[in-house]
């Protein structure tokens, strides 16, 4: 069965670091990727995706996320976070390809320090 | 156009009560999905439509819990009798169809049975 593991539960950074968030996904074959961002008391947002292609995708506030196939990950990256980026993110694998059959992994919850 | 739009954001009911919670799609779009999140197992697909028509239910957890689209642009799921084990927030959402690459989340509807 398809998986997703991100083994980082909570992350704190401080405002301008750097961030990487790792997510490792279990699957036959190229999986479609996805990381979500989940700002409290709201819904899923789309940051960005990966079908195939070039392995580094770029998103939406300034993220981006490479897909390693021999490491099979997803890691997501930002070069300089911000406070608003403090959320909990989602790495998400498509198990139908395209039929956005979302597996999630648990989640990561993001803290940025003044 | 408001998004994918949930309600009640918020519901407490008691165990044994009958509990309906709502979702309506973004207009056009012809997919939509029910997730369940928990501190316990994260994000889960309950079930998902396409065209009005259940597609896969394989992620509603027991007989208790039911879903339907009476109509393209609305969806309702229905747990009865609700149990405290239940408590979780539930996310609907939308794709414009079936193969569509993003899927847009509902802000949630917070479930609390006592």
């Amino acid at each position: 069965a398809q998986s997703v593991t991100q083994p980082d539960i909570h992350i704190t950074v401080s405002e301008g670091a750097s961030l990487e968030l790792r997510c490792n996904y279990s699957y036959g074959a190229t999986p479609y990727l996805f990381w979500y961002v989940q700002s409290p008391g709201q819904g899923l947002q789309l940051l960005l995706k990966y079908f195939s292609g070039d392995t580094l995708v770029q998103g939406i506030k300034g993220f981006e996320a490479e897909f390693k196939r021999s490491q099979s990950s997803f890691n997501l990256r930002k070069p300089s976070v911000h406070w608003s980026d403090a959320a909990e993110y989602f790495c998400a694998v498509d198990a139908l390809q395209g039929a956005q059959k979302l597996v999630f992994g648990q989640g990561t919850r993001l803290t940025i320090n003044p | 156009d408001a998004g994918v739009i949930q309600s009640p954001r918020h519901e407490v009911t008691e165990m044994g009560q009958e509990v309906t919670l709502r979702c309506k799609l973004i207009s056009g779009h012809n997919s939509l999905f029910w997730y369940r999140q928990t501190m316990m197992r994260g994000l889960e697909l309950l079930i998902y439509f396409n065209n009005n028509v259940p597609i896969d239910d394989s992620g509603m957890p027991e007989d208790r819990f039911s879903a339907k689209m009476p109509n393209a642009s609305f969806s309702t799921l229905k747990i009865q009798p609700s149990e405290p084990r239940d408590s979780a927030v539930y996310f609907c959402a939308s794709t414009l169809s079936l193969g569509d690459t993003e899927a847009f989340f509902g802000q949630g509807t917070r479930l609390t049975v006592v």
